[in-house]
C-alpha cells in the first residue's frame, strides 16, 4: 500500500530550466493538493485539485502550472526555475480521510 | 485573509519534561487538525477537533479545542526522544469548509528533546 509517491525525491536545476514534479495516489482520493514547506514557513499550498479535471489556486501559484491527469495523479510544472523556488514539495491527497502526504521532494534551484 | 498562527516556533525539553504547543486562528473553525513531521519526513495526521470545548487524548498527548473554536492546544506530558518533530495545527481555509477541503497550517512547532 504505497499512498501517495511523489518523484523524484531530489532534484537540482539552474536558474530558468523548466521541470515537472509527479505525484501519484492509490487510495482513490478526489481532491489532491501541492504545498511547499520553507523553515518558518509552514506548509503553504500552491495549487489544488478537488477532483479529476478541475484545478484552482492556492496562496502561492506564481511560477507553477498544474495537471490533474487522472484520479490517481497530479502534476506541479516549473516553467522557468528561480532560486526562490527553491524549497520542499509535499503533494496530498484526501478523500473522506484527513490528507495524507507523499514523501517529498527536496528542490534546489541554483 | 485568514490567518492560523502557532507558539512557540520552538521548544527544547528534556526527556521526561511536559510540552505545550499553542494555536490560534483569526477565524472561526469548524474543526481543527494537527500533525505531526518528524526530522526529514512528511506531516501525518495526528488527530481531528470538532466540538467547542472538545479535549481528546492519544496516550501521552492531549488536545484541547477552544470554546470559541479560535485557538487549540496540544500537550505532551513527560516527553521522549520519539516525541521529537515539528507539530502543526491546521483549519480549513474557508468558513464552513468541508473537514478535510483546504487547509491552512500553522508555521508549525519544533520540538527538540535532550536525553
Amino acid at each position: 500500500n504505497a499512498g501517495v509517491t511523489q518523484t523524484p525525491k531530489f532534484q537540482v536545476l539552474k536558474t530558468g530550466q523548466s521541470m515537472t514534479l509527479q505525484c501519484a495516489q492509490d487510495m482513490n482520493h478526489n481532491s489532491m493538493y501541492w504545498y511547499r514547506q520553507d523553515p518558518g514557513m509552514g506548509l503553504r499550498l500552491i495549487y489544488y485539485s478537488a477532483s479529476e479535471g478541475t484545478t484552482d489556486k492556492g496562496e502561492v501559484p506564481n511560477g507553477y502550472n498544474v495537471s490533474r491527469l487522472n484520479k490517481r495523479e497530479f502534476s506541479l510544472r516549473l516553467e522557468s526555475a528561480a532560486p526562490s523556488q527553491t524549497s520542499v514539495y509535499f503533494c496530498a491527497s484526501s478523500g473522506f480521510q484527513p490528507q495524507h502526504f507523499g514523501d517529498g521532494t527536496r528542490l534546489s534551484i541554483l | 485573509g485568514q490567518q492560523v498562527m502557532q507558539i512557540p516556533q520552538y521548544q527544547h525539553v528534556q526527556e521526561g519534561e511536559d510540552f505545550t504547543t499553542y494555536c490560534n486562528s483569526s477565524t472561526t473553525l469548524s474543526n481543527i487538525q494537527w500533525y505531526k513531521q518528524r526530522p526529514g519526513g512528511h506531516p501525518v495526521f495526528l488527530i481531528q477537533l470538532v466540538k467547542s470545548g472538545e479535549v481528546k487524548k492519544q496516550k501521552r498527548l492531549t488536545f484541547q479545542f477552544g470554546e470559541a473554536k479560535k485557538n487549540s492546544s496540544l500537550h505532551i506530558t513527560a516527553t521522549q526522544t520519539t516525541d521529537v518533530g515539528t507539530y502543526f495545527c491546521a483549519g480549513p481555509r474557508q468558513a464552513g469548509g468541508t473537514s478535510y477541503g483546504k487547509l491552512t497550517f500553522g508555521q508549525g512547532t519544533i520540538l527538540t528533546v535532550h536525553p
